[in-house]
């Protein structure tokens, strides 16, 4: 049981260059997120989504889409890289709203 | 913006020590959460409490809950340097198809 799988684990984007973070879980949970963690910061949710073909925003949601097509992957895209999206990029998933999340390894993402 | 604070945002012990990490938050609350994570790797689930209880125990985690004061505690007895990581509380509110909101972290470190 792999829980939750993020893809890939590191990249470096040059400013304008985009690129899509792959999540996928296998423990048929409902709810997927994405958050951002930078030193400091703690973890601020940029999208998320409650069920397959949902998609809501969360507080640092610019610059960033997203798609849920399939309930086990929610993917995350940057259309235009810019340095202030260097960050660590974690996707986690739950069974439902207010249960315990299980979050994936994390993505390292530089963009210079 | 932030739900939860977390205070200290450092805490430095010996092994065996007992480690006391508060939360506090701003709005009512279903249910309180708290994570671990490693350095460099993805938050871990440890412990939900919900709004009608003041404590829960696992393990050498006991979990108190306020609501009155909107605070909560994490309590780590007899701590071990496998404890060092940065923890984490979330609140889930009761708004629905919302997600938890991550305060900024206590740095736990047990030295030996």
């Amino acid at each position: 049981n792999a829980g939750v799988t993020q893809t890939p684990k590191f990249r470096v984007l040059k400013t304008g260059q985009s690129m899509t973070l792959l999540c996928a879980q296998d423990m048929n949970h409902e709810y997927m997120y994405w958050y951002r963690q930078d030193p400091g910061m703690g973890l601020r949710l940029i999208h998320y989504s409650v069920g397959e073909g949902t998609t809501a925003k969360g507080e640092v949601p610019d610059g960033y889409n997203v798609s849920r097509l399939k309930k086990q992957n929610f993917l995350l895209g940057l259309e235009s890289a810019a340095p202030s999206q260097t960050s660590v990029y974690f996707c986690a998933s739950s069974r439902r709203q207010g249960a315990g999340y299980t979050f994936g390894s994390g993505t390292r993402l530089t963009v210079v | 913006s932030q739900q939860g604070e977390e205070d200290p945002q450092a805490l430095s012990i010996q092994e065996g020590e007992n480690a006391t990490m508060n939360c506090s938050y701003k709005t009512s609350i279903n249910n309180l959460q708290w994570y671990r994570q490693n350095s460099g790797r993805g938050l871990v689930h440890l412990i939900l409490i919900r709004s009608n209880e003041r404590e829960k125990h696992s393990g050498r985690l006991r979990v108190t809950l306020d609501t009155s004061k909107k605070s909560s505690s994490l309590l780590i007895t007899a701590s071990r340097a496998a404890d060092t990581a940065s923890y984490f509380c979330a609140t889930d509110g009761h708004q629905a198809g919302t997600a938890l909101i991550f305060g900024k972290g206590t740095t736990l470190s047990v030295s030996s």
